[in-house]
């Protein structure tokens, strides 16, 4: 199916574990982006890839490692998962620098 | 910090009426945009109006942009239940970041 997709949908997982979730586009879009939503925060930026191999920091990158060895998959790791890592996150694409973002379902994660 | 702030932050009206939600913004912009989300979705991108622009319409939905108030407005007519959501604006400066405000919550009563 064409377009964005997270996995997993839901996660539980204990704290200090390292865990990975994944994001697919179809698209070839350039430009990925994750972000975690929060109460009272809306959406905050975690990372984003501007091409494959090309990742940078946004808001939030503290705990958190991105890779995008292909222009398609833009894998979000927490390499040590911490309670305040519960969150819903959010994996995005756009075609270009200022154009719309096309949003995955989101993957809740919670860290127990 | 946030680029993007919504104001309110719930609105709760009568289906047929119209709702109004504000956004502010602190730095200069190349567009804004604005997003919806149904609840446990992902969000959905409602219309986009660059900073040369002034008014922009899609469907039922009305955006403006004053630029020397740094603030947005999306105005949805004759609002149904099925508009309950919540929604978001989002600036973006000409780089590769698009920044997201809290969202408004939108609750419309058949």
């Amino acid at each position: 199916d064409a377009g964005i997709t997270q996995s997993p949908r839901y996660k539980i997982t204990e704290t200090g574990r390292q865990v990975t979730l994944m994001c697919h586009q179809t698209w070839s879009h350039s430009y990925m982006f994750w972000y975690r939503q929060d109460l009272g925060h809306g959406l905050r930026l975690i990372y984003y890839s501007a091409a494959a191999d090309i990742t940078d920091k946004g808001e939030v990158p503290d705990g958190y490692v991105v890779s995008r060895s292909k222009t398609e998959n833009f894998p979000l790791t927490l390499e040590s998962a911490t309670r305040s890592q519960t969150s819903v996150y959010f994996c995005a694409s756009r075609v270009d620098r200022d154009t719309e973002a096309f949003f995955g379902q989101g993957t809740r994660l919670t860290v127990v | 910090s946030q680029q993007g702030e919504e104001d309110p932050q719930a609105l709760s009206i009568q289906e047929g009426e119209n709702a109004t939600m504000n956004c502010s913004y602190k730095t200069s912009i190349n567009n804004l945009q604005w997003y919806r989300q149904n609840s446990g979705r992902g969000l959905v991108h409602l219309i986009l109006i660059r900073s040369n622009e002034r008014e922009k319409h899609s469907g039922r939905l009305r955006v403006t942009l004053d630029t020397s108030k740094k603030s947005s407005s999306l105005l949805i007519t004759a609002s149904r239940a099925a508009d309950t959501a919540s929604y978001f604006c989002a600036t973006s400066r000409g780089g590769f970041k698009t920044i997201f405000g809290a969202g408004t919550r939108l609750f419309v009563k058949a």
